[in-house]
């Protein structure tokens, strides 16, 4: 059965700290694909990433990047010098190559404090 | 249209009464699905139609929820005999393929169940 746990539910640093969420995932597929969504205080959530089961190289776009590391089964996200502008809900989420829902972790809420 | 739109964005009715919610997805988006998000929650589950068929409705809790998508695109979720704990945030998601490609979601729909 595939399982996201979101170990970190609470989360505050002050803004231009660098903060990590944690996610492990659990599947028993080869195939499957990763996901970050943040859901900022008006509720809609937005995608940020998508990687596949294949690609372990991580990735970087302006202040956030993705450490995948399939020996450990963690999908982590960095912020680097966070803005208060960040302070959301973030979801990390998964789905199996032979399935076609998104199974969603309960999310690490994050504070930055000005 | 441009997004994923969703209504009412409010609803409030009483235990017992029957209500549907409504899902606009993208143009062109064959794949729309359903979630339900509870106070402090990830995202759950629901239900998925690729075209006019449900593809995947293991979500659904009980058989007080139906969906359908008559002609493809706009999809209503309806809800019989409501009670209390259907209180939630309702969230309709679409892509142009399958899950890898990642969703666009809606606003969502806010239930409560008086």
């Amino acid at each position: 059965a595939q399982k996201v746990t979101q170990a970190q539910t609470e989360i505050s640093v002050v803004e231009k700290e660098d903060v990590t969420l944690d996610c492990v995932y659990e599947t028993r597929d080869t195939t499957y694909y990763l996901f970050w969504y943040k859901q900022p205080p008006s509720g809609e959530l937005v995608f940020l990433i998508r990687r596949n089961s294949f690609d372990e190289q991580n990735e970087i776009s302006g202040r956030y990047s993705w450490n995948f590391q399939k020996s450990t089964s963690s999908f982590n996200f960095t912020i680097t010098a966070s803005q208060v502008v960040d302070s959301a809900v973030y979801f990390c989420a998964l789905s199996e190559n032979r399935d076609d829902k998104i199974i969603f972790g309960k999310g690490t809420r994050l504070h930055i404090l000005p | 249209g441009a997004g994923v739109s969703q209504t009412p964005s409010n609803k409030v009715t009483e235990k017992g009464k029957y209500v549907e919610l409504r899902c606009d997805p993208i143009s062109g988006h064959t794949a729309l699905y359903w979630y339900r998000q509870s106070l402090g929650q990830g995202p759950e589950f629901l239900i998925y139609f690729q075209g006019t068929g449900a593809a995947d409705d293991s979500g659904l809790p009980n058989d007080r929820f139906f969906a359908v998508r008559p002609e493809g695109s706009v999809s209503t979720l309806k809800i019989q005999r409501t009670e209390r704990g259907d209180s939630a945030v309702y969230l309709c998601a679409s892509s142009l393929t399958r899950s890898g490609d990642g969703y666009t979601f809606g606003s969502g729909t806010r239930l409560t169940v008086v």
